[in-house]
């Protein structure tokens, strides 16, 4: 129940092409989806997050949906670079509660 | 404006011998957070803390480790006679508040021999 599932676990894209990731969870409690970058070697890097209450949010390149019916949430880095190559994880936690429980992780490759 | 510190970097230890790892969080803020990180896994949670509070230590087991953060100086986790199973990398996180956003350190990396 407080699982959350990432697909893929791998994904390689052509520069300037969308980055799709997805996530879906269990627990209708859970209140907060953070995204998490991370390269190797480094810790992760809070990216961007929502909240239920909305069902899309976008900073810069990268966007957040949310699909609260369905429990998926997916990020998408739209014109992807080379440097955008890491793992990113999603995460989700709930109020009062605020251990982050993280999927397995998306390693992106983007190619020149 | 520094981010969360964490030392060592690296760490190696022989089986049986205790690992520190410490962590300062960023400045203001006052709640703390262990993960773990196994090669090729996501993260686990392990404890979170604020200062002179352990809030919630579900992921932490229950023998050999312990964590604290105490009014004056960094947060601590402590493994006692560590165990091969215990090399990974071990990340600590920091937030202003219960409902803030989790911004991570650069890890330890523990290797047990």
């Amino acid at each position: 129940q407080q699982q959350v599932k990432q697909s893929p676990q791998s994904l390689i894209v052509q520069k300037g092409g969308i980055s799709i990731i997805n996530c879906a969870y269990e627990n209708t409690a859970f209140d907060y989806f953070p995204w998490y970058q991370q390269f190797p070697g480094k810790g992760p890097a809070l990216l961007i997050a929502i909240r239920p209450d909305v069902s899309e949010k976008k900073e810069g390149r990268f966007t957040i949906s949310f699909n609260k019916s369905a429990k998926q949430f997916s990020l998408h880095i739209m014109d992807s670079q080379p440097g955008d190559s890491a793992t990113y994880f999603c995460a989700a936690s709930f109020s009062g509660f605020q251990k982050l429980v993280f999927g397995t992780g998306t390693r992106l490759l983007v190619s020149p | 404006n520094a981010g969360v510190m964490q030392n060592p970097r690296h760490l190696v230890r022989r089986r049986g011998q205790e690992a520190r790892l410490r962590c300062s969080p960023m400045k203001g803020h006052s709640h703390v957070y262990w993960y773990r990180q196994l090669p090729e896994e996501g993260l686990k949670f392990m404890v979170y803390l604020q200062k002179e509070n352990i809030i919630d230590e579900s992921g932490m087991p229950k023998e050999r480790f312990s964590a604290e953060f105490p009014k004056e100086g960094p947060s601590i986790l402590r493994i006692q006679q560590v165990v091969r199973g215990d090399s990974a990398a071990y990340f600590c996180a920091s937030s202003p508040n219960d409902r803030g956003g989790q911004y991570f350190g650069p890890g330890t990396r523990l290797t047990v021999t």
